[in-house]
């Protein structure tokens, strides 16, 4: 059964905090992405990564940052929160797995919704 | 690059009733697969169905259909029996088989169920 964990699931914080939200799947998958999701409801790629230690820039400027240091953790950063991060962050995993399968859909996980006043 | 139109912003059905929603997708390769996704208000975004562009038949899933037309590059998604629980928004997803390729979501398509 495939899991893939957001944490927290909600957040309020202030201008100017630093930040860091959780991705974790332990499915081993090599893949993994972030997308932020507006209140249109459609999806922008904002980062992904194709394995450890490789992080790529999506479609949609954004600026955060993400590590990949473990094959399961993909943590996004802000270093100063503003007002125009407000909005609903998901984490996907997909591709190969650790049992030598291959997923070739993306496994979403629960979201994190961020609000920045 | 590819893109990916889903041109129904909102759609509605009465409970029990059949609903199609349209995809369409552009692309210039022979070999990708095709998903609809289903993301309930507040809740988790999960896979309704997987279509596989090298398979002529039409992939289902319960009362879940679609009708995939590889030259018109078109692929609905057809519920039967609608449901309340089908409520949602549903993106239509397209994704290369260039490994090195990421996944291109639709806009979505929201989704009423009228009791």
């Amino acid at each position: 059964e495939a899991d893939i964990y957001q944490t927290p699931r909600y957040l309020v914080i202030g201008t100017g905090k630093k930040i860091t939200l959780e991705c974790s799947q332990t499915m081993g998958h090599d893949k993994m992405y972030w997308y932020q999701q507006d209140p249109g409801m459609e999806l922008h790629l904002i980062h992904y990564s194709y394995g450890v230690n490789s992080t790529e820039k999506g479609d949609l400027s954004s600026e955060s940052t993400v590590s990949r240091i473990r094959t399961e953790h993909f943590p996004l950063t802000l270093e100063s929160a503003r007002p125009s991060h407000t909005s609903q962050y998901l984490c996907a995993s997909s591709g190969a797995d650790k049992t030598g399968g291959f997923l070739y859909e993306q496994y979403f996980g629960p979201g994190t919704r961020l609000t920045v006043t | 690059a590819q893109t990916v139109t889903q041109s129904q912003p909102e759609m509605s059905v009465q409970e029990a009733e059949t609903v199609t929603l349209s995809c369409t997708y552009d692309t210039s390769e022979s070999d990708y697969y095709l998903f609809w996704y289903k993301q309930p208000p507040s809740r988790q975004m999960i896979l309704v169905i997987r279509q596989e562009a090298y398979k002529q038949q039409n992939a289902t899933e319960n009362r879940f259909s679609v009708n995939f037309q590889k030259a018109a590059k078109s692929f609905s998604l057809k519920i039967s029996d609608s449901q309340l629980g089908d409520a949602a928004m549903y993106f239509c997803a397209y994704r290369s088989d260039n490994y090195g390729q990421n996944f291109v979501f639709g806009p979505g398509t929201r989704l009423s169920v009228l009791p």
